[in-house]
This record gives C-alpha cells, structure tokens and sequence, in this order.
C-alpha cells in the first residue's frame, strides 16, 4: 500500500531558529501533498496544499513566510517553520495523495518543541 | 477552516461490547473517510467511501455513507483493546478537494 515517510518524528529547537520536516512518498507518485498541525487533543487543521513544481496554497490565516512550503518533486515535499517560538509547538502531519487515489495517506507526524 | 461534528466526544466501553460513532456536515461530500489515530502518530485510514448509501465493512469495522451525503457512520463489533485510539471522520467535495475532519471520537476500552 501507499506509504509516506515524515522525518524527524521529535525535534526540539530553540527560539528564533527554523526546523525543516520532511515528507516523501515511499511507493507512489505525490502530485498533491498536505500539511497538517493537530494540538494536543483536537483535531487535524489544515495549513497548506501544495501541488508539485508550485507554490503552496495556504488557509487563511496561516503566515506563508513563516510556514515555508517546498514541493521540488513528486516524492518530496518540505516544511520548514521559521524564526519558530514556543507558540510554534505542536504536532505537524503531513499527507499525500497521486492523481489516481481518492484516499490520502499520512505521514507518522512530527512532534516540534520550541524552546 | 471547517470542520464535521463528530459524535460523541469521547466513549467509555467495556470490551466486547459494540461502538457506534457519527459524524455529520452541514454541506455535502461526496467522498468521506474514517481515520484511526493513535498518541503520537499519524492518522490510518480505517475505510472509505465514495457513494450515498454506500455501506462497507473492514473487519470488525463498518461505515456507512449517508443518503443525504451530509451524514456518515462507523460501528465497531465487539471492541478490544486496542480499538483505544481517536477515531476521525474526514470528508471531500470533489475528487481534487482537501480534506475536512472531523473533531474526533476518543474510544477508551477497559477490560
């Protein structure tokens, strides 16, 4: 079956500095990746779409500078939380979906700690 | 953004017995998921469906999806230990559209 690999699964950093996630498409071809950030005890919230070879889609009220989306390949997309702050702390999930799919298979989620 | 509302919030049950959660949407979908998820991990599609009235099973796991497309089911026969988890509904317009989820169902089993 469809597999997505999200690296790191737990990164503490301190204020001020970026972390960058990976997220990659084991066994399909991404066209479409998903960046999710769920809190302790609610549900998943939808931060961004990117397709492949464009720039990111992202919901209202998500800062695009500060969320940076990277979708360079059809395997490979990338998240990268910059200037993070303690505020920044959660856990971001990513999923992907193939044109051919109408399920969306998620990644194991990065736990991000910022202190 | 939008989100289902899930019900209930939570459930207590004892092992054995059966589950049944709902989820519903002021708008309709024409695609709707349901997702396990344990602590600390990502979200594992349990079943999918992808017509009204449409009724499938995974196990000991069955959903269905509304007639009026705004509405979708999930029962669990004979629960276990470790259907412990957080259960959310998700849902698509289309077949290009970002998912909406659900506020989620917590299941605890006790023995």
């Amino acid at each position: 079956g469809a597999v997505v690999s999200q690296h790191p699964s737990r990164v503490i950093c301190k204020s001020g500095t970026s972390v960058k996630i990976e997220c990659r498409s084991l066994d399909f071809q991404a066209t479409t990746m998903f960046w999710y950030r769920q809190f302790p005890k609610q549900s998943l919230m939808l931060m961004a779409t990117s397709n492949e070879g464009s720039k990111a889609t992202y919901e209202q009220g998500v800062e695009k500078d500060k969320f940076l989306i990277n979708h360079a390949s059809l395997t490979l997309s990338t998240l990268t939380v910059t200037s993070a702050h303690p505020e920044d702390s959660s856990f971001y999930i990513c999923s992907a979906r193939s044109g051919q799919m109408y399920g969306y298979t998620f990644g194991s989620g990065t736990r991000l700690t910022v202190v | 953004g939008q989100q289902l509302n899930q019900s209930p919030q939570s459930m207590f049950i004892q092992e054995g017995e059966d589950v049944s959660m709902n989820c519903t949407s002021s708008s309709i979908f024409n695609t709707w998921l349901w997702y396990k998820q344990d602590p600390g991990e990502g979200p594992v599609l349990l079943i999918a469906l992808y017509k009204a009235g449409e009724l499938t099973s995974n196990g000991r796991l069955t959903a269905q999806f509304g007639i009026t497309r705004k509405d979708s089911f999930l029962n669990i026969s004979a629960s276990i230990p470790s259907d412990v988890g957080i259960y959310f509904c998700a849902g698509h317009p289309g077949t290009a559209s970002k998912l909406t989820f659900g506020t989620g169902t917590r299941l605890q089993v006790t023995l």
